[in-house]
C-alpha cells in the first residue's frame, strides 16, 4: 500500500516570496492533516479537511497561508507572502478515522522542509 | 487549555536496557492516546495506542500505561536497541479527529 506522499521534500526561499506544497493521501483516507513542525517542537496542527471541507483550522495563520482539497483526495498548502519564522517541516497525514473512537491512527508523509532566508 | 508535554527533552540509554519515556496531558476529558516515533528525516510513525478506558497495552517490545488519576502517559521499551534512537511524541486526541503532539522526547542509545 503506497504511503502519503509529499512534495518537495525541500525548499530554500527568500522572506516574502511565495511556496506550495502538495499531498496525497492514502487513497480511501477521509480525513487530512497539514502540521508545522518547527525544529525540536513536536507537530503543530495548520488545518484538518474531512472529504474537501475544513473541519479545523483555527491555527492556521490565514493572513499568509492557505490550503485547499478541492477533490477530497490531494491538497496543496501555500504560503504568500514567507517569513523567516515560516522555516519548518510541513507534515501531511492523513487517516481513516473510525466512528468509534481509538481508530484514529495518523499516517504521515516524510515532510516538506522550508528554510526561508 | 489544551495541552500535551513531555518531562524530558533528551534521555540517554544504554543499549539492551529498558526506555521509559514519560508524557502529561492536561485535558481529563481525552478518550484516546498515541505513541509515535520519529527518525532523522522522516515522519512520524505509529507505534502504540491506548484508549482511556485501559491502563495498560503491550505491543511488541513496548507498552504504554496510561494514568487517568495524574493524567500521565508512560512508554516503555524493552531491550532498547539502536534502531530505537529517534524522538518519541505523545498525542492526545483533543476532539473528533483533533491530535495535539507533546514537545517530544528524544532518545540515545549508547552502544
Amino acid at each position: 500500500e503506497a504511503g502519503v506522499a509529499q512534495s518537495p521534500r525541500y525548499k530554500i526561499i527568500e522572506k516574502r516570496q511565495s511556496v506550495a506544497f502538495w499531498c496525497n493521501p492514502i487513497s480511501g483516507h477521509a480525513t487530512l492533516y497539514w502540521y508545522q513542525q518547527i525544529l525540536g517542537q513536536g507537530p503543530k496542527l495548520l488545518i484538518q479537511f474531512q472529504n474537501n471541507g475544513v473541519v479545523d483550522d483555527s491555527q492556521l495563520p490565514k493572513d499568509r497561508f492557505s490550503a485547499e482539497r478541492l477533490k477530497g483526495v490531494d491538497s496543496t498548502l501555500k504560503i504568500q507572502p514567507a517569513k523567516l519564522e515560516d522555516s519548518a517541516v510541513y507534515l501531511c497525514a492523513s487517516s481513516l478515522e473510525g466512528r468509534e473512537v481509538g481508530t484514529g491512527e495518523l499516517f504521515f508523509g516524510e515532510g516538506s522542509r522550508l528554510t526561508v532566508l | 487549555g489544551e495541552s500535551v508535554g513531555l518531562h524530558l527533552p533528551t534521555l540517554s540509554v544504554q543499549e539492551g536496557d529498558n526506555s521509559i519515556i514519560n508524557c502529561a496531558y492536561s485535558n481529563s476529558a481525552s478518550d484516546y492516546f498515541i505513541w509515535y516515533k520519529q527518525e532523522s528525516g522522516k515522519g512520524p510513525q505509529f507505534i502504540i495506542d491506548i484508549r482511556s478506558n485501559m491502563d495498560k497495552r503491550q505491543g511488541q517490545r513496548v507498552t504504554v500505561l496510561l494514568n487517568k488519576t495524574v493524567k500521565h502517559l508512560s512508554l516503555q521499551i524493552a531491550a532498547t536497541q539502536p534502531g530505537d534512537s529517534a524522538v518519541y511524541f505523545c498525542a492526545e486526541k483533543a476532539g473528533t479527529y483533533k491530535y495535539i503532539f507533546g514537545t517530544g522526547t528524544r532518545l540515545k542509545v549508547l552502544a
